[in-house]
């Protein structure tokens, strides 16, 4: 089964600071997910990618295919980017869609203003 | 606004009753998802539908049941089977099954009193 670790499990940051969030997985993929889950629990997607980095805003997601490693950057973080972050990977074959997710546990993020 | 509608979002249930989680989209996914999330651990996939009358048993499906109807639908009820219902329930969709973002519900959290 594929495995999806999440590092660090807890961040606490200063506003203003630039965030990093690391996702390694243990099997080829095909797709890889990040989500961001609110304090209220409502989840939304962040990016979905399967190779080099996409931004959006001050998001950043870059992954790196051949290290089996994403990371996730927020750049000038704000208190209302606190949140959960959270790690998905599709494992790569030709049949195998979301259904097969495979999620981390995610990374808890405070930024104290 | 389209989106993913979750209800009831708080729901205490005796031992021993069933329970109907709703979930109703209105963006025209053909798939559909249900997740359970714990503390400490990823979302696990319950049951998934990809097309209107057809359902699959996702990870952990015992003592769950779902239904397909409609595809703007997917309701999931926990049985009086499930050993351990407390938890938050979370439904998703997307309009393919790989690559294809997902939109998530608010959650509902169930109790088991």
């Amino acid at each position: 089964k594929n495995e999806v670790e999440q590092s660090p499990q807890n961040l606490t940051a200063q506003e203003g600071e630039f965030i990093t969030i690391n996702c390694s997985y243990s099997v080829g993929i095909s797709a890889l997910h990040w989500l961001q889950q609110h304090p209220g629990g409502g989840i939304v997607s962040l990016f979905m990618l399967s190779s080099g980095k996409k931004k959006h805003g001050r998001l950043i997601a870059t992954i790196n295919i051949q290290e089996k490693h994403s990371s996730l950057h927020i750049t000038a973080s704000h208190p209302r980017d606190s949140a959960v972050y959270i790690c998905a990977v599709i494992p790569r074959a030709s049949n195998f869609g979301n259904e097969k997710l495979t999620f981390g546990t995610g990374t808890r993020l405070t930024i104290i203003p | 606004d389209g989106g993913i509608t979750q209800s009831p979002k708080y729901l205490f249930r005796k031992e021993g009753q069933n329970v109907t989680l709703s979930c109703e989209q209105n963006l025209n996914h053909d798939a559909m998802y249900w997740y359970r999330q714990d503390p400490g651990q990823g979302l696990r996939l319950i049951y998934y539908s990809q097309i209107v009358n057809d359902f699959q048993k996702g990870d952990i499906a015992e003592g769950y049941s779902v239904s397909r109807e409609k595809k703007e639908s997917f309701p999931l009820t926990v049985t009086s089977a499930q050993k351990n219902p407390t938890a938050f329930y979370l439904c998703a969709s997307s309009n393919a099954r790989v690559g294809g973002e997902l939109f998530f519900g608010e959650g509902s959290r169930l109790t088991v009193l």
